[in-house]
């Protein structure tokens, strides 16, 4: 079983909806999160990171850690068809100096004009 | 544009050889990590650096090793390739013990 597990998707959407993305894991110790969006061929961008529980807003995007339940989302609001993308959840321990990311598999995402 | 630059782009090469890929980080961080992304595994941690010292190893292979130079930029040499090494190879950097993490480009190589 992997650490972090994420739908892959793909999942298509009319442009205006909005987008449920998320991710669950088996490693209690993970305290950061973040979400990555890639494009093809492209370089992952970071969007959300957060820290332990609860909610974090930025313009359209939303992210959600609830740690008792290893879940995490994120939501797009009134997406756009410049959101297709892939979507990777990605998160780290507390371990001293140490910060490698343990990423999902990624959920790819269309957003119909 | 995250600010972390990788080269080159692109490689093509035969089984057996080796090769350098070379990193340099965002102005101001002291980490940088190395990523393959292939299709199969999907994103997997290979090597950290921190100020020119090794600080983390994952699923890297004995063939490969990187190393951290004095102006922070790093290098990863792949040696004996096989065809399973085609893959993308990403650098990412962060500001000592943070956890943003900055992507670079990629450099995607092929072992034909």
């Amino acid at each position: 079983q992997k650490e972090v597990e994420q739908d892959p998707g793909p999942l298509s959407v009319p442009e205006g909806a909005i987008v449920s993305l998320n991710c669950t894991y088996s490693n209690s110790a993970f305290q950061y999160f973040m979400w990555y969006r890639q494009y093809s061929r492209k370089g992952p961008e970071l969007l959300m990171y957060t820290y332990s529980s609860g909610n974090k807003e930025d313009g359209r995007f939303t992210a959600q850690v609830d740690k008792s339940s290893k879940y995490i989302s994120l939501f797009i609001r009134d997406s756009q068809p410049s959101d297709s993308a892939t979507y990777l959840c990605a998160m780290s321990a507390e371990v001293t100096g140490r910060r490698a990311l343990t990423f999902g598999s990624g959920t790819r995402l269309q957003v119909q004009p | 544009d995250s600010g972390v630059t990788q080269t080159p782009k692109h490689l093509i090469t035969a089984t057996g050889q080796r090769v350098t890929l070379r990193c340099s980080p965002r102005s101001g961080d002291l980490s940088v990590y190395w990523y393959q992304q292939s299709l199969d595994q999907g994103l997997q941690f290979l090597i950290q650096y921190y100020n020119g010292e090794e600080r983390a190893k994952g699923n890297i292979l004995e063939r490969f090793s990187a190393q951290q130079f004095p102006d922070l930029h790093s290098e990863l040499n792949l040696s004996s390739l096989e065809l399973g090494d085609s893959a993308l190879y990403f650098c990412a950097s962060s500001v000592g013990h943070f956890n943003e993490q900055f992507f670079g480009p990629g450099t995607r190589l092929t072992v034909l």
